[in-house]
């Protein structure tokens, strides 16, 4: 069965620095990736997926992420950090409609 | 478009009542789910509707627990009787066209079983 392992709980970081976030999956075939990002009170919002094709994926809000198969990972970057980045993020690995969550990274932006 | 429609936004009830959810899709698209969301078990499917018709509901967690998809427009999540173990988030999605779509969430119920 598919899973998604996101290995922070919570990161801190400054306004204005760059953002890593980790995200590490299991799957047998070519996998579906998401990540997610849900504010306090709201629900999901999609910020960028990777199904094919290049491995270096553009998202909204400035977002990318990198899919790597050699390492099972799809970390998602940040350059600059805005205070409105401040939320949790998940990582998410879909096996046909069916999408499989990580626990979750809570981001808190510091000014 | 107004995005997923969920209602209530804030339930609170006792342990042992009904409980119903209920979630407008984005008209158009074809595939609803509902999502549970807890401190505990982080973000769990529970069941998914194609074209109206159930086809995934391994994730519900026991009989308590029914989902219905009428018309392409509504769906209800119920839970009878609640227990406060159910106290979670529960959002509803939608999506269209092939697996790797985007899903739309709703803002989600917070439900609280006392």
């Amino acid at each position: 069965a598919q899973s998604v392992t996101q290995p922070d709980i919570h990161i801190t970081v400054s306004e204005g620095a760059s953002l890593e976030l980790r995200c590490n999956y299991s799957y047998g075939a070519t996998p579906y990736l998401f990540w997610y990002v849900q504010s306090p009170g709201q629900g999901l919002q999609l910020l960028l997926k990777y199904f094919s094709g290049d491995t270096l994926v553009q998202g909204i809000k400035g977002f990318e992420a990198e899919f790597k198969r050699s390492q099972s990972s799809f970390n998602l970057r940040k350059p600059s950090v805005h205070w409105s980045d401040a939320a949790e993020y998940f990582c998410a690995v879909g096996d046909d409609y069916k999408l499989s969550f990580g626990a979750g990274t809570t981001v808190t932006v510091r000014a | 478009d107004a995005g997923v429609i969920q209602s209530p936004r804030h339930e609170v009830t006792e342990m042992g009542q009904e409980v119903t959810l209920r979630c407008k899709p984005i008209s158009g698209h074809d595939y609803l789910f509902w999502y549970r969301q807890t401190m505990m078990r982080g973000l769990e499917l529970l069941i998914y509707f194609n074209n109206n018709v159930p086809i995934d509901d391994s994730g519900m967690p026991e009989d308590r627990f029914s989902a219905k998809m009428p018309n392409a427009s509504f769906s209800t999540l119920k839970i009878q009787p609640s227990e406060p173990r159910d106290s979670a988030v529960y959002f509803c999605a939608s999506s269209s066209g092939t697996a790797y779509n985007e899903q739309f969430f709703g803002p989600g119920t917070r439900l609280t079983v006392l």
